[in-house]
Protein backbone atom coordinates (compact mmCIF):
# COMPACT_ATOMS: atom_id res chain seq x y z
CA UNK A 1 0.00 0.00 0.00
CA UNK A 2 1.00 3.31 -0.87
CA UNK A 3 1.82 5.63 2.60
CA UNK A 4 2.88 8.71 3.59
CA UNK A 5 6.00 8.44 5.25
CA UNK A 6 7.31 10.66 8.05
CA UNK A 7 10.80 11.54 9.63
CA UNK A 8 11.54 11.61 12.22
CA UNK A 9 8.97 9.49 14.52
CA UNK A 10 10.06 11.09 17.45
CA UNK A 11 11.86 14.18 18.57
CA UNK A 12 13.12 15.63 22.29
CA UNK A 13 15.44 18.37 21.95
CA UNK A 14 15.72 21.86 24.16
CA UNK A 15 13.95 25.22 23.69
CA UNK A 16 15.79 27.17 21.32
CA UNK A 17 16.95 24.11 19.11
CA UNK A 18 15.69 24.05 15.01
CA UNK A 19 13.89 20.93 14.44
CA UNK A 20 13.12 19.63 10.89
CA UNK A 21 10.15 17.43 10.21
CA UNK A 22 10.10 16.08 6.89
CA UNK A 23 7.56 14.58 4.98
CA UNK A 24 7.31 12.00 1.86
CA UNK A 25 3.78 12.04 0.28
CA UNK A 26 2.21 9.03 -1.78
CA UNK A 27 3.47 8.99 -5.75
CA UNK A 28 1.34 11.07 -7.29
CA UNK A 29 -0.43 13.36 -4.63
CA UNK A 30 -0.27 16.89 -5.84
CA UNK A 31 -1.78 18.12 -2.06
CA UNK A 32 0.31 18.12 0.86
CA UNK A 33 -1.07 18.91 4.61
CA UNK A 34 0.19 19.80 7.79
CA UNK A 35 -1.83 19.71 11.20
CA UNK A 36 -0.79 19.64 14.64
CA UNK A 37 -2.38 17.55 17.64
CA UNK A 38 -2.38 18.56 20.95
CA UNK A 39 -4.81 17.38 23.98
CA UNK A 40 -5.89 20.76 24.16
CA UNK A 41 -6.68 22.15 20.55
CA UNK A 42 -7.18 18.73 18.95
CA UNK A 43 -6.16 18.40 15.26
CA UNK A 44 -5.57 21.87 13.30
CA UNK A 45 -4.33 22.75 10.14
CA UNK A 46 -1.10 24.52 10.14
CA UNK A 47 -0.31 25.04 6.28
CA UNK A 48 -0.83 22.95 2.43
CA UNK A 49 0.59 22.65 -0.64
CA UNK A 50 -0.72 22.43 -3.67
CA UNK A 51 1.31 21.20 -6.99
CA UNK A 52 4.31 22.58 -4.38
CA UNK A 53 2.48 26.08 -4.09
CA UNK A 54 1.67 27.35 -0.27
CA UNK A 55 -2.26 27.33 -0.48
CA UNK A 56 -2.54 28.41 3.02
CA UNK A 57 -0.55 28.96 6.14
CA UNK A 58 -2.85 31.05 8.22
CA UNK A 59 -2.57 28.19 11.43
CA UNK A 60 1.11 28.53 11.17
CA UNK A 61 2.52 31.11 13.89
CA UNK A 62 4.89 33.13 11.35
CA UNK A 63 7.77 34.33 13.33
CA UNK A 64 9.24 30.71 14.26
CA UNK A 65 7.35 28.22 11.94
CA UNK A 66 8.00 28.12 7.97
CA UNK A 67 7.05 25.27 5.71
CA UNK A 68 8.28 24.67 2.51
CA UNK A 69 8.39 21.71 -0.79
CA UNK A 70 11.60 21.78 -2.33
CA UNK A 71 10.23 18.89 -4.61
CA UNK A 72 7.35 17.18 -5.28
CA UNK A 73 8.44 13.83 -3.06
CA UNK A 74 9.39 16.08 0.19
CA UNK A 75 7.32 18.76 2.55
CA UNK A 76 9.36 19.88 5.22
CA UNK A 77 8.26 22.08 8.57
CA UNK A 78 10.53 23.73 10.53
CA UNK A 79 10.50 25.46 13.61
CA UNK A 80 13.20 28.04 14.78
CA UNK A 81 13.67 28.60 17.52
CA UNK A 82 11.73 25.81 19.72
CA UNK A 83 8.97 26.16 22.35
CA UNK A 84 8.29 24.16 25.44
CA UNK A 85 4.53 25.27 23.37
CA UNK A 86 5.22 23.81 20.05
CA UNK A 87 5.46 19.68 21.62
CA UNK A 88 2.51 17.96 20.11
CA UNK A 89 2.33 15.83 17.27
CA UNK A 90 3.10 16.70 13.97
CA UNK A 91 1.11 14.95 11.15
CA UNK A 92 1.57 15.40 7.43
CA UNK A 93 -1.23 14.39 4.65
CA UNK A 94 -1.56 13.94 1.32
CA UNK A 95 -4.20 14.05 -1.50
CA UNK A 96 -4.71 14.07 -4.80
CA UNK A 97 -7.01 16.90 -6.40
CA UNK A 98 -7.05 17.48 -10.59
CA UNK A 99 -10.15 18.36 -12.51
CA UNK A 100 -10.94 14.94 -13.16
CA UNK A 101 -9.45 12.86 -10.34
CA UNK A 102 -10.26 13.28 -6.37
CA UNK A 103 -8.38 11.77 -3.73
CA UNK A 104 -9.06 11.79 -0.32
CA UNK A 105 -6.24 12.64 2.37
CA UNK A 106 -4.07 10.08 3.91
CA UNK A 107 -2.01 10.56 6.73
CA UNK A 108 1.57 9.78 7.99
CA UNK A 109 2.22 8.00 11.23
CA UNK A 110 3.13 11.52 12.43
CA UNK A 111 6.50 13.30 14.38
CA UNK A 112 6.06 13.61 18.45
CA UNK A 113 7.84 16.13 19.36
CA UNK A 114 8.79 17.24 22.67
CA UNK A 115 10.59 20.27 23.68
CA UNK A 116 12.62 20.55 26.70
CA UNK B 1 -16.19 29.47 10.78
CA UNK B 2 -16.67 25.73 10.59
CA UNK B 3 -16.68 23.41 13.42
CA UNK B 4 -17.63 19.94 14.45
CA UNK B 5 -18.57 18.20 17.33
CA UNK B 6 -18.45 14.87 18.90
CA UNK B 7 -19.55 13.39 22.26
CA UNK B 8 -15.99 12.61 23.76
CA UNK B 9 -16.56 8.39 25.02
CA UNK B 10 -18.53 6.15 23.97
CA UNK B 11 -18.77 2.41 25.70
CA UNK B 12 -19.76 -0.79 24.40
CA UNK B 13 -19.91 -4.76 24.95
CA UNK B 14 -17.75 -7.14 21.95
CA UNK B 15 -20.69 -8.20 19.64
CA UNK B 16 -22.59 -4.84 20.00
CA UNK B 17 -23.62 -2.18 17.29
CA UNK B 18 -21.84 1.58 18.30
CA UNK B 19 -22.97 4.54 17.16
CA UNK B 20 -21.02 7.62 16.86
CA UNK B 21 -22.40 10.71 16.46
CA UNK B 22 -20.98 14.23 15.08
CA UNK B 23 -22.51 17.70 14.16
CA UNK B 24 -21.12 20.27 11.60
CA UNK B 25 -22.17 23.41 10.97
CA UNK B 26 -20.23 24.67 7.81
CA UNK B 27 -23.44 24.02 5.23
CA UNK B 28 -21.23 24.33 2.25
CA UNK B 29 -19.04 20.96 3.66
CA UNK B 30 -19.06 18.47 0.25
CA UNK B 31 -17.73 15.57 1.82
CA UNK B 32 -17.73 14.07 5.06
CA UNK B 33 -15.07 11.63 6.48
CA UNK B 34 -14.57 9.13 9.40
CA UNK B 35 -10.80 8.60 10.87
CA UNK B 36 -10.12 6.31 13.17
CA UNK B 37 -6.90 6.51 15.63
CA UNK B 38 -5.17 3.80 17.33
CA UNK B 39 -2.97 4.90 20.51
CA UNK B 40 0.85 6.34 19.16
CA UNK B 41 -0.49 5.40 15.39
CA UNK B 42 -1.30 8.45 12.88
CA UNK B 43 -4.84 8.65 11.32
CA UNK B 44 -6.20 5.89 9.28
CA UNK B 45 -9.12 6.90 6.80
CA UNK B 46 -12.08 5.07 7.33
CA UNK B 47 -14.91 6.32 5.06
CA UNK B 48 -16.35 9.23 3.59
CA UNK B 49 -19.53 10.43 1.83
CA UNK B 50 -20.19 12.98 -0.63
CA UNK B 51 -22.61 15.54 0.69
CA UNK B 52 -25.34 14.54 -1.40
CA UNK B 53 -25.57 11.32 0.03
CA UNK B 54 -27.70 9.77 2.75
CA UNK B 55 -26.24 6.47 3.33
CA UNK B 56 -22.57 4.74 2.27
CA UNK B 57 -22.09 0.78 3.70
CA UNK B 58 -18.76 -0.66 3.70
CA UNK B 59 -18.91 -3.80 5.58
CA UNK B 60 -19.64 -3.60 8.63
CA UNK B 61 -18.97 0.33 8.61
CA UNK B 62 -22.60 2.45 8.05
CA UNK B 63 -22.20 6.13 7.30
CA UNK B 64 -25.27 8.07 7.90
CA UNK B 65 -25.95 11.55 6.34
CA UNK B 66 -28.88 14.32 7.55
CA UNK B 67 -27.78 17.36 5.76
CA UNK B 68 -30.50 19.14 6.75
CA UNK B 69 -29.79 18.82 10.23
CA UNK B 70 -26.23 18.94 9.63
CA UNK B 71 -25.88 15.46 11.57
CA UNK B 72 -23.57 12.69 10.60
CA UNK B 73 -23.37 9.25 12.42
CA UNK B 74 -20.80 6.04 11.60
CA UNK B 75 -22.31 2.89 12.82
CA UNK B 76 -20.17 -0.35 13.73
CA UNK B 77 -21.59 -3.72 13.39
CA UNK B 78 -20.52 -6.22 15.10
CA UNK B 79 -17.87 -3.84 17.47
CA UNK B 80 -14.46 -6.02 18.30
CA UNK B 81 -11.96 -5.05 20.95
CA UNK B 82 -9.87 -4.13 17.75
CA UNK B 83 -12.27 -1.41 16.83
CA UNK B 84 -10.98 0.63 20.32
CA UNK B 85 -9.58 3.59 19.19
CA UNK B 86 -10.34 7.47 18.65
CA UNK B 87 -12.72 7.84 15.74
CA UNK B 88 -13.13 11.41 14.36
CA UNK B 89 -15.00 13.67 12.24
CA UNK B 90 -13.75 15.99 9.57
CA UNK B 91 -15.94 17.90 7.14
CA UNK B 92 -13.96 19.57 4.04
CA UNK B 93 -15.41 21.62 0.94
CA UNK B 94 -14.39 21.90 -2.97
CA UNK B 95 -13.06 18.46 -3.29
CA UNK B 96 -11.48 15.47 -0.97
CA UNK B 97 -8.27 16.84 -1.43
CA UNK B 98 -9.08 20.34 0.80
CA UNK B 99 -8.09 21.12 4.19
CA UNK B 100 -10.12 18.76 7.09
CA UNK B 101 -11.48 20.31 9.87
CA UNK B 102 -12.02 17.78 12.27
CA UNK B 103 -13.98 17.45 15.84
CA UNK B 104 -12.99 16.37 18.98
CA UNK B 105 -12.80 12.80 18.48
CA UNK B 106 -14.97 10.43 20.12
CA UNK B 107 -12.98 7.61 22.48
CA UNK B 108 -15.06 4.00 21.79
CA UNK B 109 -13.88 1.47 24.33
CA UNK B 110 -15.25 -1.73 23.78
CA UNK B 111 -15.68 -4.32 26.60
CA UNK B 112 -15.83 -8.43 26.94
Amino acid sequence: DARVTQTPRHKVTEMGQEVTMRCQPILGHNTVFWYRQTMMQGLELLAYFRNRAPLDDSGMPKDRFSAEMPDATLATLKIQPSEPRDSAVYFCASGLMTGNSNQPQHFGDGTRLSIL
Amino acid sequence: GEDVEQSLFLSVREGDSSVINCTYTDSSSTYLYWYKQEPGAGLQLLTYIFSNMDMKQDQRLTVLLNKKDKHLSLRIADTQTGDSAIYFCAESGYGTASKLTFGTGTRLQVTL
